[in-house]
């Protein structure tokens, strides 16, 4: 079965760091883009970045360029969302996503998506 | 950036009707676009791509229509499990989502 799974909820305080992490699996995970949604509460979706794990190439929304890392180790296959310094602005649910061709740009869509991880930022 | 409108953005509708759901980029996206379904504390799921192919194991009662910068998301008749907030995205360059309909019982 194909499946991403992601790391559990988080609760941290502002200004703390923090990776989440996305393990894919009954997939070649190096040849399909993975990317990163946020959701903040009662609110709709947000386009963050991707990642081709298979050269790491990475392009963001230009809303989330300099504020986030997205990263991914082939190895493990597991892609990661990181913060350097946390703002209560950050809560929201995060979504990992893979898109839908192998070997393909990085515009298309999501097909196969992870159970989402809750983090929660409050001093 | 391309910016995703999406009308109405409620919805109230019986079991067995029909369903329109409307979606327009500020730009020219030929055929990039995507449907998506999600259900409260639940991850979005694909129906539609390239504005009609619908995805596998998607109800056929689910169609998509549209280029360039209007497209419309069909249900043909309503069915309980498709109350749902949709969203459409935009994948010409990097990607948007519109704001979604949610689709609720009247």
């Amino acid at each position: 079965e194909v499946q991403l799974v992601q790391s559990g909820a988080e609760v941290k305080k502002p200004g703390e760091s923090l990776k989440i992490s996305c393990k894919g699996s009954g997939y070649s995970f190096t040849t399909y883009w993975i990317g990163w949604v946020r959701q903040v509460p009662g609110k709709g979706l947000e386009w963050m970045g991707i990642i081709y794990p298979g050269d790491s190439d990475t392009r963001f929304s230009p809303s989330f360029q300099g504020q986030v890392t997205i990263s991914a180790d082939k190895s493990i296959s597991t892609a990661y969302l990181q913060w350097n310094s946390l703002k209560a602005s950050d809560t929201a649910m995060y979504y990992c996503a893979r898109l839908r061709r192998a070997y393909s740009g990085y515009d298309d869509a999501f097909d196969i998506w992870g159970q989402g991880t809750v983090v929660t930022v409050s001093s | 950036d391309i910016q995703m409108t999406q009308s109405p953005s409620t919805l109230s509708a019986s079991v067995g009707d029909r369903v329109t759901i409307t979606c327009r980029a500020s730009q020219s996206i030929s055929s990039w676009l995507a449907w998506y379904q999600q259900k409260p504390g639940k991850a979005p799921k694909l129906l539609i791509y390239k504005a009609s192919s619908l995805e596998s194991g998607v109800p056929s009662r689910f169609s998509g229509s549209g280029s360039g910068t209007e497209f419309t998301l069909t249900i043909s008749s309503l069915q309980p499990d498709d109350f749902a907030t949709y969203y459409c995205q935009q994948y010409n360059s990097y990607s948007t989502f519109g704001p979604g309909t949610k689709v609720d019982i009247k």
